[in-house]
C-alpha cells in the first residue's frame, strides 16, 4: 500500500528556517516524480516544487532562492529545506506522488498533510 | 504563468442531481488537465486525470471532458458523500503547474 507521511511542520517565526519531510511507503521516491504542494488557511491549493526522478528540481516563482527540495533515497524520504519564512508561506503542506500515462500527469498519492505557520 | 478559472466557486444541489463544474484555461493546454475532490481537513484526491480518464476506484458517475481551452465536470447523480470542494489542475506546463480556485459544492 502506498503511503506518504509528513512532519516537520510548526510555529516558526518570521525569517526563520524549517525542514519538511515526507516519509514514503508502498514504492520508491527515486523512480518517481514527487511533488510539494500547500494550501493555505481556507484557501486553494498551489504547487510548490517538484523532484524528478533524475534529481531536477524546480520551484514556483513565490518560494525560489528560498526552498530547497531533496531526496535521501536510503531512506525512501524527501525533504523540504525551507528557510527565509514569510507569513505568507502559512500553509497545510502536502507531499504527492506523480500518476504518469504518457506525457500526462496528475498527483495520485497525497500524504495527511503538515500544517507550518509563520507568525511572531 | 497559466491561469485556471472555475465557475462557478461555489453551488448548491441536491442529492440525486446533476452537477457540472467548469474550468477555463487562460490557452489552451490540450487535455492536460485534471480534477481533485478535497474534503474539509483532507487531502484532495484524484478523479479525472488526462480530461477525461477516471483514476482507478472512483465511481463512474464522475466524468470528464474537454480539450483546449474549456473542460468540465459533471457528477451524474449526487451522492451524499460528493459533498466536497472540487479543483482543476492544468499540467500542460509542467513542471509549472497550476490549480484552479476551486468549486465548492454544499447541500440545498
Amino acid at each position: 500500500e502506498v503511503q506518504l507521511v509528513e512532519s516537520g511542520g510548526g510555529l516558526i517565526q518570521p525569517g526563520g528556517s524549517l525542514r519538511l519531510s515526507c516519509a514514503a511507503s508502498g514504492f520508491t521516491v527515486s523512480s518517481n516524480y514527487m511533488s510539494w504542494v500547500r494550501q493555505a488557511p481556507g484557501k486553494g491549493l498551489e504547487w510548490v516544487s517538484v523532484i524528478y526522478s533524475g534529481d531536477s528540481t524546480y520551484y514556483a516563482d513565490s518560494v525560489k532562492g528560498r526552498f530547497t527540495f531533496s531526496r535521501d533515497n536510503s531512506k525512501n524520504t524527501l525533504y523540504l529545506q525551507m528557510n527565509s519564512l514569510r507569513a505568507e508561506d502559512t500553509a497545510v503542506y502536502y507531499c504527492a506522488s506523480t500518476l504518469r500515462r504518457g506525457s500526462y500527469q496528475a498527483f495520485d498519492y497525497w500524504g495527511q498533510g503538515t500544517l507550518v505557520t509563520v507568525s511572531s | 504563468d497559466i491561469q485556471m478559472t472555475q465557475s462557478p466557486s461555489s453551488l448548491s444541489a441536491s442529492v440525486g442531481d446533476r452537477v457540472t463544474v467548469t474550468c477555463r484555461a487562460s490557452q489552451s493546454i490540450s487535455s492536460y488537465l485534471n480534477w481533485y475532490q478535497q474534503k474539509p481537513g483532507k487531502a484532495p484526491k484524484l478523479l479525472i486525470y488526462a480530461a477525461s480518464s477516471l483514476q482507478s476506484g472512483v465511481p463512474s458517475r464522475f466524468s470528464g471532458s474537454g480539450s483546449g481551452t474549456d473542460f468540465t465536470l459533471t457528477i451524474s447523480s449526487l451522492q451524499p458523500e460528493d459533498f466536497a470542494t472540487y479543483y482543476c489542475q492544468q499540467s500542460y506546463s509542467a513542471p509549472q503547474i497550476t490549480f484552479g480556485q476551486g468549486t465548492r459544492l454544499e447541500i440545498k
